[in-house]
């Protein structure tokens, strides 16, 4: 079984609505990712935690903000969502070695998100 | 640039037969490549990976993948498919042009007809 937990599994949020997404691994990883998973496109990375810092944000609207507090958990925070956000948001984690990301990734089931 | 490519959207096989899924890619230097399978209503699991030595991978499933340098390719197989293996396949290579992130294909829908 996964030792990335996600949830909720399924949000529906309207479009002034404010909510948040939670990720927790139990795996001892020091990176932590969060993916979009959209119907007929490739997985888009969003945000990379390495050490509890962000190292990358791929031009991320910022209606979507991360935290990560610490390497265990991470967050991310939605409001002022489009219908075009609905999709599955996947979080996953890795053990990067000197800031390198050579390892292979461990996936949550995702959140589905739909947005009124 | 494209990292990665998966030709196929979807590829169809009778159960029992063998199984092929395509990936190429385009990195500089050597690549660390991999394999993610996705079933329903789930995250994406690791199936396998290749990052130097032995041209053929084994993996998770009796699944194995065939890195070929000079054709770029790193092919996902299976000698027998089962109908359980159905799901969507993910290719994904590390790309040191993008700090070495993970960078995955569009997936290829694998249907195993029984």
């Amino acid at each position: 079984e996964t030792g990335v937990t996600q949830t909720p599994r399924h949000l529906v949020m309207g479009m002034t609505n404010k909510k948040s997404l939670k990720c927790e691994q139990h795996l001892g990883h020091n990176a932590m990712y969060w993916y979009k998973q959209s119907a007929k496109k490739p997985l888009e990375l969003m945000f990379v935690y390495s050490l509890e810092e962000r190292v990358e944000n791929n031009s991320v609207p910022s209606r979507f903000s991360p935290e990560c507090p610490n390497s265990s958990h991470l967050f991310l925070h939605l409001h002022t969502l489009q219908p075009e956000d609905s999709a599955l948001y996947l979080c996953a984690s890795s053990q990067a070695v000197a800031g390198l990301n050579t390892g292979e990734l461990f996936f949550g089931e995702g959140s589905r998100l739909t947005v009124l | 640039a494209q990292s990665v490519a998966q030709p196929e959207d979807q590829v169809n096989v009778a159960e029992g037969n063998p199984l092929t899924v395509k990936c190429t890619y385009s990195v500089s230097g050597n690549p660390y490549l991999f394999w993610y399978v996705q079933y329903p209503n789930r995250g994406l699991q690791f199936l396998l990976k290749y990052i130097t030595g032995d041209n053929l991978v084994k993996g998770s499933y009796g699944f194995e993948a065939e890195f070929n340098k000079s054709q770029t390719s790193f092919h996902l197989k299976k000698p027998s498919a089962l109908v359980s293996d159905s799901a969507l396949y993910f290719c994904a290579v590390r790309d040191k042009a993008r700090d070495d992130k993970i960078i995955f294909g569009k997936g290829t829908r694998l249907h195993i007809l029984p």
